[in-house]
């Protein structure tokens, strides 16, 4: 069964920390996705990666890095979290090529007091 | 820029009963891709469908049916005889084929099918 696995469902952390959050794919995706998602303002792209040590910017880049050493792995990086980012985070992928259907992970709920 | 809108924020129904979730984009290219997705409680997103802009065939599956008209910009999605399995949140997406391959999703529609 392909998947998309994200290395926690629940996490807190305080204003001003670095926070991680790992995805890992096992389908050998060349895509890989970072969304985060917010009542009312459905999924919002935050970065995008077509291939190892690629990225681009998606929609809400600001506050957010990540990093693509291996193709399967794609993280997001929290340089100094705040109270704003609280949100559920979506992790993504896909074969490249646009009509390509992404697969999610079950996602993160990211609180930050 | 391309723009996906899904007006209705939450819709109620009662078991068996049809109904109809709106999507309307906006895309400046002549080629392009729509998808719908199913997020259900338990929070995953799943694919749903996929249609080019170029295929305006209606398309069903089971109890679930598309309907795609260029001409309006939409891209509806029936459900017909609904169940309780069906209550979820469902997207509509736009996938671009300029540049990479970025993916804007509308807000979403909240079903809740009731027994």
């Amino acid at each position: 069964d392909v998947k998309v696995t994200q290395s926690s469902r629940y996490l807190v952390k305080r204003t001003g920390e670095k926070v991680f959050l790992e995805c890992v794919q096992d389908m050998d995706h060349e895509n890989m996705f970072w969304y985060r998602q917010d009542p009312g303002l459905g999924l919002r792209l935050i970065y995008f990666s077509y291939d190892v040590k690629m990225k681009e910017k998606g929609d809400i880049p600001e506050g957010y890095s990540v990093s693509r050493e291996k193709k399967e792995r794609f993280s997001l990086i929290l340089e100094s979290a705040s109270t704003n980012q609280t949100s559920m985070y979506l992790c993504a992928s896909s074969l490249r090529g646009e009509n390509n259907e992404q697969f999610f992970g079950p996602g993160t709920r990211l609180t930050v007091l | 820029a391309q723009k996906v809108t899904q007006a209705q924020t939450e819709i109620s129904v009662v078991e068996k009963e049809d109904v109809t979730l709106d999507c309307v984009y906006e895309t400046r290219d002549t080629t392009y891709y729509l998808f719908w997705y199913k997020q259900p409680p338990s929070g995953e997103l799943v694919f749903l469908i996929r249609r080019n802009s170029f295929d305006e065939q209606n398309e069903i599956s089971g109890r679930y049916s598309w309907n795609f008209q260029k001409s309006t910009s939409s891209f509806n999605f029936t459900i017909t005889a609904s169940q309780v399995v069906d209550s979820a949140v469902y997207f509509c997406a736009l996938s671009s084929t300029r540049g990479y391959q970025k993916v804007t999703f509308g807000t979403g529609t909240k079903l809740q099918v009731i027994p």
